[in-house]
């Protein structure tokens, strides 16, 4: 049974560019929660989703960053128009059901020139 | 508050001795707790959990303690391994919130 799935690693982008990580959660797993995480701070909620539906979106900055959790394929955040400030790792986590378990995923590391 | 720029506190033990990690939480409703520990690249791991209707749970190597009064958890390594050098949270949960501490940097000395 695979873990939850990153990709990209490792992505870099210019500035003014989109931005797009996805994520799949392990199988059976219907909540997917995204986490950013800056050097040397803890991980800040950002979004928590269920199958086509977004459930909290109070970490989610108000603007430029969208995320979406489709009944077939993986779990997308997309920022549009990055800006060096987002670089960052941003995880994902998938749970059984919506007080359970997290489990994470490697991460993506973001990098904005 | 949130931390903006900080470096992460650092815990440096000997090898084969016991590591205390400490982590403050928020909430006081919040009623189950979860130890992560992060290596480098890598992305959080599950080590071991608490309900607030417990103060201490034991695992593998690994204790926690849950003292709500003062809204203080703590996570006990025992006989401290180089494998165990990494980033550790606490994470407090209340219904769907999750929130996480900002971590210690555990760094094991041969």
């Amino acid at each position: 049974n695979a873990g939850v799935m990153q990709n990209p690693r490792h992505l870099v982008r210019r500035r003014g560019q989109e931005a797009r990580l996805r994520c799949s959660p392990m199988k059976g797993h219907s909540h997917v929660y995204w986490y950013r995480q800056l050097p040397e701070e803890g991980l800040k909620f950002m979004v928590y989703l269920q199958k086509e539906n977004i459930i909290d979106e109070s970490g989610m900055p108000k603007e430029r960053f969208s995320a979406e959790f489709p009944k077939e394929g993986p779990s997308i955040l997309r920022i549009q128009q990055v800006v060096r400030g987002d670089s960052a790792a941003y995880f994902c986590a998938s749970s059984y059901r919506d007080e359970g378990e997290q489990f994470f995923g490697p991460g993506t590391r973001l990098t904005v020139l | 508050g949130e931390s903006v720029g900080l470096h992460l506190p650092t815990l440096s033990v000997q090898e084969g001795d016991n590591s205390i990690i400490n982590c403050a939480y928020s909430n006081s409703a919040s009623d189950y707790f979860i130890w992560y520990k992060q290596e480098s690249g890598k992305g959080p791991q599950f080590i071991i959990d608490i309900r607030s209707n417990m103060d201490k749970r034991q695992g593998q190597r690994v204790t926690v303690l849950l003292n709500k009064t003062v809204k203080h958890l703590s996570l006990q390594i025992a006989a401290t391994q180089p494998g165990d050098s990494a980033v550790y949270f606490c994470a407090e949960i209340f219904t769907n919130d999750m929130r996480f501490g900002a971590g210690t940097r555990l760094t094991v000395k041969p």
